[in-house]
């Protein structure tokens, strides 16, 4: 099984802070979706990043996928107390079963005004 | 108009029972899923449904079975329920393919007791 590594698993800031979170997995991705999970809801997908290098941007979010698509990072710059949730990274397997996404185990973040 | 939608999104059951979990689906998507996500948040893929044919069945014990009358459907019937079956399960829908977008419903909340 593929694994997708989270770090941190939990992290608490201070309101204007910056924070990455980090996505490694010694796999080979043909993508990989970030979703942000709210209590009580389903993950809502934020972005998918597919090219090697490639980095999108979501207002304050910077999304980044590692040059040998295996690892991504999350950037929040000037967290705020709405950012608040699980984060999930999620990877679409290179070359194995199309549809099935692999989850990481979530890094859970709290922004404090 | 909910995308996915599951029910009942709270269930409280006695081991040893049988509980159905429902979830539909309107969004044209060929392919569904069931996860579950464990008390520590790890989001873990049980099954896959595309085109009415099981594609991914984890090592999930077989008195767990999902059954797809239709494409927009897709039910998860669960015998002899036990303690540890407690969790959040999520149904979720997309289209086959890679680097595509899973839309979650809002997951059913287990509680044997």
């Amino acid at each position: 099984t593929q694994l997708l590594e989270q770090s941190p698993q939990f992290l608490s800031i201070q309101e204007g802070e910056n924070l990455t979170v980090y996505c490694n997995s010694s796999s080979v991705f043909s993508s990989l979706q970030w979703y942000r999970q709210e209590p009580g809801e389903g993950p809502v997908l934020l972005v998918t990043v597919v090219t090697g290098g490639e980095v999108k941007k979501l207002k304050r979010l910077t999304f980044q996928f590692g040059d040998a698509r295996k690892d991504s990072s999350l950037h929040i710059t000037a967290a705020q107390p709405g950012d608040t949730g699980l984060y999930l990274c999620a990877g679409v397997h290179y070359g194995g079963s199309q549809g099935n996404l692999i989850f990481g185990k979530g890094t859970k973040l709290s922004v404090k005004p | 108009d909910t995308a996915v939608s599951q029910t009942p999104k709270y269930l409280v059951t006695q081991m040893g029972n049988d509980k159905s979990i429902k979830c539909e689906q309107n969004l044209g998507h060929d392919t569904m899923y069931w996860y579950k996500q464990d008390s520590k948040k790890f989001l873990k893929i049980m099954f896959s449904y595309n085109n009415k044919e099981l594609i991914i069945n984890e090592t999930v014990p077989n008195r767990f079975s999902p059954k797809s009358p239709d494409k927009a459907h897709l039910n998860l019937h669960i015998n002899s329920l036990e303690l540890g079956d407690s969790a959040v399960y999520f149904c979720a829908s997309s289209f086959w393919g890679g680097n595509t977008e899973a839309f979650f419903g809002q997951g059913t909340r287990l509680t044997v007791v």
